[in-house]
């Protein structure tokens, strides 16, 4: 079945400790995703990537770093610089054609909780 | 700039009875429009899209939504609720695909709420 996994469904960090999300797809898709979800507000757009070795820091990027090494695969790690990171984090995907992206796609998400 | 507003923060309703999710966008060029709705602790699916093709548009599950350009509106409704469509509604804008990258604007959602 084609779709997009996030790993693990719930994590928890000590305060001070780095921690990486896993985020991976089999949909072919060029553009990937990640968001910021907090109670009672929209998504947060954190990073995203619209082709392999390439991304664009979104609005709450401060805190955050990804990598984008295979096509297939963009983890996001959660650096001990982030002041609040205890959230559900979505990662998303989207065809692109000619440089536009399509509809985004969401995985199941990554509840994050800091101890 | 987009903006997208969804008038109720929590909606309730019984079990066949019709659903109503209000959604009101702001934005400088034609957008694309997108619900997408989000069970408990699930990521997001995608239940319809507007991209300037039928004002009319339907989703999955007997949702549908219409595009008015006149009210800047995209509601979302349903004839007949379900228990399963308890869950949070995403209202969402984009720029058009022909301006190349287009970010995403969400609205705060809105909880709908099924009575038996």
């Amino acid at each position: 079945d084609g779709g997009i996994t996030q790993s693990p469904k719930y994590l928890f960090r000590k305060e001070g400790q780095n921690v990486t999300l896993s985020c991976e797809q089999n949909l072919n898709h060029d553009a990937m995703y990640w968001y910021r979800q907090d109670p009672g507000q929209g998504l947060r757009l954190i990073y995203y990537s619209q082709i392999v070795n390439d991304f664009q820091k979104g609005d709450i990027a401060e805190g955050y770093s990804v990598s984008r090494e295979k096509k297939e695969s963009f983890p996001l790690t959660v650096t001990s610089a982030q002041k609040n990171p205890t959230a559900f984090y979505l990662c998303a995907s989207a065809v692109t054609s000619g440089g536009l992206e399509d509809t985004q796609y969401f995985g199941p998400g990554t509840r994050l909780t800091v101890l | 700039a987009q903006s997208v507003t969804q008038l109720d923060s929590h909606v309730s309703v019984s079990e066949g009875t019709p659903v109503l999710l209000r959604c009101n966008y702001s934005s400088s060029y034609s957008p694309s429009l997108f619900w997408y709705v989000q069970h408990p602790n699930k990521g997001l699916q995608l239940l319809l899209k507007y991209t300037s093709a039928a004002t009319l548009v339907k989703g999955i599950n007997g949702f549908e939504a219409e595009f008015k350009k006149s009210e800047t509106s995209f509601h979302l409704t349903k004839p007949s609720a379900h228990m399963s469509d308890a869950a949070e509604y995403f209202c969402v804008v984009r720029p058009p695909r022909e301006t190349s990258y287009g970010k995403l604007t969400f609205g705060q959602g809105t909880i709908l709420t099924v009575h038996p």
